[in-house]
């Protein structure tokens, strides 16, 4: 099946850094969104990208959606404890009788105070 | 304003058993989606459903899976006959309309097939 390649696999990192991931498609998506997940619970909505090239910030987050339409990246800038857990990226197929998120492989963030 | 709503948070079946999944959309939201999630894997598409009909069911397994969404009621995803290989974690996601409405999901129904 479709799959994203979402980079790196997993980051350790100190407390005030700043963070990057990415993520690849082959294919073309009509909306890239990043979701974050705790131990334990579901992913919640972090960024939606609904154009190609926008850039979109929420507090420290910033993340766009790639000129192609396949790729996209999420920035955390000056990164706290609460900021560990699992990133995702998803592309969201529309239209026609379909409505579904494409999910990538997720970025495990572990952060040192 | 309460967010998706799933239960059982937790379920334990013996193989063979029936698993019932239940979801209660956001409120004015009537597009619902289920996914699945094996250990340190990301979230499957299953099925999506709008109230009483299947819209999407291209991740649903042939057999043993099944999913409504009634005029009244929560979503249900049933598992008859679980196997071992069911166990995974079952989330709930809804939105307010099918075209690229961003998805919002609840916090999902660990399955333990023993």
């Amino acid at each position: 099946g479709q799959q994203l390649n979402q980079s790196p696999q997993s980051m350790f990192i100190q407390e005030g850094e700043d963070v990057s991931m990415n993520c690849t498609s082959s294919s073309i998506f009509n909306t890239w969104l990043w979701y974050k997940q705790d131990p334990g619970e579901g992913p919640v909505l972090l960024i939606a990208l609904y154009k190609a090239g926008e850039l979109t910030s929420n507090g420290r987050l910033t993340a766009q959606f790639g000129i192609t339409r396949k790729d996209s990246f999420l920035n955390i800038s000056a990164s706290i404890p609460s900021d560990v857990g699992i990133y995702f990226c998803a592309g969201q197929e529309y239209g026609g009788a379909t409505n579904k998120l494409i999910f990538g492989t997720g970025t495990l963030l572990a952060v040192q105070p | 304003n309460a967010g998706v709503m799933q239960n059982p948070r937790h379920l334990v079946r013996r193989r063979g058993q029936e698993a019932r999944l239940r979801c209660s959309p956001m409120k004015g939201h009537s597009h619902v989606y289920w996914y699945r999630q094996l250990p340190e894997e990301g979230l499957k598409f299953m099925v999506y459903l709008q109230k009483e009909n299947i819209i999407d069911e291209s991740g649903m397994p042939k057999e043993r899976f099944s999913a409504e969404f009634p005029k009244e009621g929560p979503s249900i995803l049933r598992i008859q006959q679980v196997v071992r290989g069911d166990s995974a974690a079952y989330f709930c996601a809804s939105s307010p309309t099918g075209r690229g409405s961003p998805l919002h999901f609840g916090n999902g129904t660990r399955l333990t097939v023993t």
